[in-house]
């Protein structure tokens, strides 16, 4: 089976640099996704890894480890509005996603 | 514009009044699915749909129906709701089941049943 960890909530300062984590057991792996949503709103793609190191993308940089069902995502310079849920989503090998219960950002000026 | 689309966006209705949520998506995908999202739990796969006339569950299909007779519509029935079911829905599509990109999502649906 499948099964996602993240943090539930987490908070951080307007400018500052947040970390959040996701560990993973899955049969078969076929790549990790985050997601960014907006309460009330459709879940937004940011990144997605599918071999080991940092995936950069702007203010957003995402890291694996498959060997150890390991990710995180890396906000930089974070704005108010990167007041959101995260989501991390796993691909098994000829299944479907698997959603994290996700983890909520919020950002303090 | 590539997109996902939903209706109806916000509904509240009654214990046992069937209802339908649709879903069409104009990107010519082949693969489908249906998640609920409730406070705590995360997106939950409800069911999905390789292509046309094939779907399968996920992993909480109990109260619910879909159908697939065309490529763009996936539509998700609700037979006879109960509260349980109050929650907010999205539907989304990837080009293909091999495919490996990010999926699409529509906007979502919220639904009441009281």
């Amino acid at each position: 089976g499948q099964n996602i960890d993240q943090p539930t909530e987490m908070t951080a300062t307007e400018g500052a640099i947040v970390q959040i984590n996701c560990t993973y057991q899955t049969s078969g792996f076929n790549g990790l996704f985050w997601y960014q949503q907006h309460a009330g709103e459709a879940p937004t793609f940011l990144s997605y890894n599918v071999l080991d190191g940092l995936e950069e993308k702007g203010r957003f940089s995402s890291f694996l480890s498959r060997s150890k069902g390991y990710s995180y995502l890396l906000l930089k310079e974070l704005q108010m509005k990167d007041s959101a849920s995260y989501l991390c989503a796993v691909r098994p090998i000829g299944q479907n996603f698997v959603f994290g219960p996700g983890t909520r950002l919020s950002v303090l000026p | 514009e590539a997109q996902v689309t939903q209706n109806p966006r916000y509904l509240i209705t009654v214990t046992g009044k069937k209802l339908t949520v649709t879903c069409s998506q104009n990107m010519n995908h082949e693969y489908m699915s249906w998640y609920r999202q409730d406070p705590g739990l995360g997106l939950r796969q409800i069911y999905y749909s390789m292509n046309v006339e094939v779907t399968d569950k996920g992993d909480v299909p109990e109260g619910y129906k879909v159908s697939r007779k065309e490529k763009r519509n996936f539509p998700l029935i609700l037979e006879s709701p109960s509260p349980n079911q109050t929650s907010l829905y999205f539907c989304a599509s990837i080009p293909g089941p091999a495919d490996t990109g990010e999926l699409f999502f529509g906007e979502g649906s919220r639904l009441t049943v009281l």
